[in-house]
C-alpha cells in the first residue's frame, strides 16, 4: 500500500534555482525519511525528521513537516547539476517500516 | 566503512526458472530489508530481518518468494519460479535502528523473458 505521495512526479530548473518537492501521507507517523536516488550511486538517506520536529536543515536541503496536514516538503536551494536524481519520502508509520512514495522525479538544467 | 554488497549487479533469465540473490550488510547492522522497486515507482518492502528472524514479510509472496539470514549477518533472496511480472530490481538495505537511516546496496536488477 503507498503511504506517501510525492508532487509533483516530475520537475525542471534551471541551475542555480530552488526546488521544491511535497509529500503527503495518510495516517500518523513515527518519522519521515528523504532519500535520493541516481542511476550512479543508488538509493542514498539525506534527512529524517522525527513526528516531534518542524523543520530540519542538513547544508543545502531544508524540510518541514506538518502532521495536521500529514505532509512534508525537501526544498533544495541553490540547485546543482548533481541533484539531477529522482527524491522519495518514507514514512515510519509503525513497526519500523518504511513505506516509500512513487518519487520525484529533479532534473536540473545547466 | 564498507557499504552495503550485494551481487549479481544483472540477471537474465526465462519465466519459470528460479533465481537467487545475495546480500552483505554493513558490519554490525542487526536489520536488513529486502525491497522490489519496479520501474517508475519506488521501493516496496517485501521482507525485515531483525538479527536472523523476520520482523515482516507481509507482503512478500510467499508462494514463489523466500528469504533466509543465516548468522544474523549475509542474506539471500530466492524466487522460484519467476514470472514476468518479477522484473524489477530488488534492493538490499541495512540499518542500525530499526525505522531509521537505511544504507542501501546497488541493486539486482532482474529481467524475466
Amino acid at each position: 500500500s503507498q503511504q506517501g505521495e510525492e508532487d509533483p512526479q516530475a520537475l525542471s530548473i534551471q541551475e542555480g534555482e530552488n526546488a521544491t518537492m511535497n509529500c503527503s501521507y495518510k495516517t500518523s507517523i513515527n518519522n519521515l525519511q528523504w532519500y535520493r536516488q541516481n542511476s550512479g550511486r543508488g538509493l542514498v538517506h539525506l534527512i529524517l525528521i522525527r513526528s516531534n520536529e518542524r523543520e530540519k536543515h542538513s547544508g543545502r536541503l531544508r524540510v518541514t513537516l506538518d502532521t495536521s496536514k500529514k505532509s512534508s516538503s525537501l526544498l533544495i536551494t541553490a540547485s546543482r547539476a548533481a541533484d539531477t536524481a529522482s527524491y522519495f519520502c518514507a514514512t515510519d508509520a509503525g513497526a519500523q517500516k518504511l513505506v516509500f512514495g512513487q518519487g520525484t522525479r529533479l532534473t536540473i538544467n545547466p | 566503512e564498507a557499504g552495503v554488497a550485494q551481487s549479481p549487479r544483472y540477471k537474465i533469465i526465462e519465466k519459470r526458472q528460479s533465481v537467487a540473490f545475495w546480500c552483505n550488510p554493513i558490519s554490525g547492522h542487526a536489520t536488513l530489508y529486502w525491497y522490489q522497486q519496479i520501474l517508475g515507482q519506488g521501493p516496496k518492502l517485501l521482507i525485515q530481518f531483525q538479527n536472523n528472524g523476520v520482523v515482516d514479510d507481509s507482503q512478500l509472496p510467499k508462494d514463489r518468494f523466500s528469504a533466509e539470514r543465516l548468522k544474523g549477518v549475509d542474506s539471500t533472496l530466492k524466487i522460484q519460479p519467476a514470472k514476468l511480472e518479477d522484473s524489477a530490481v530488488y534492493l538490499c538495505a541495512s540499518s542500525l535502528v530499526r525505522g531509521y537511516e537505511q544504507y542501501f546496496g546497488p541493486g539486482t536488477r532482474l529481467t524475466v523473458t
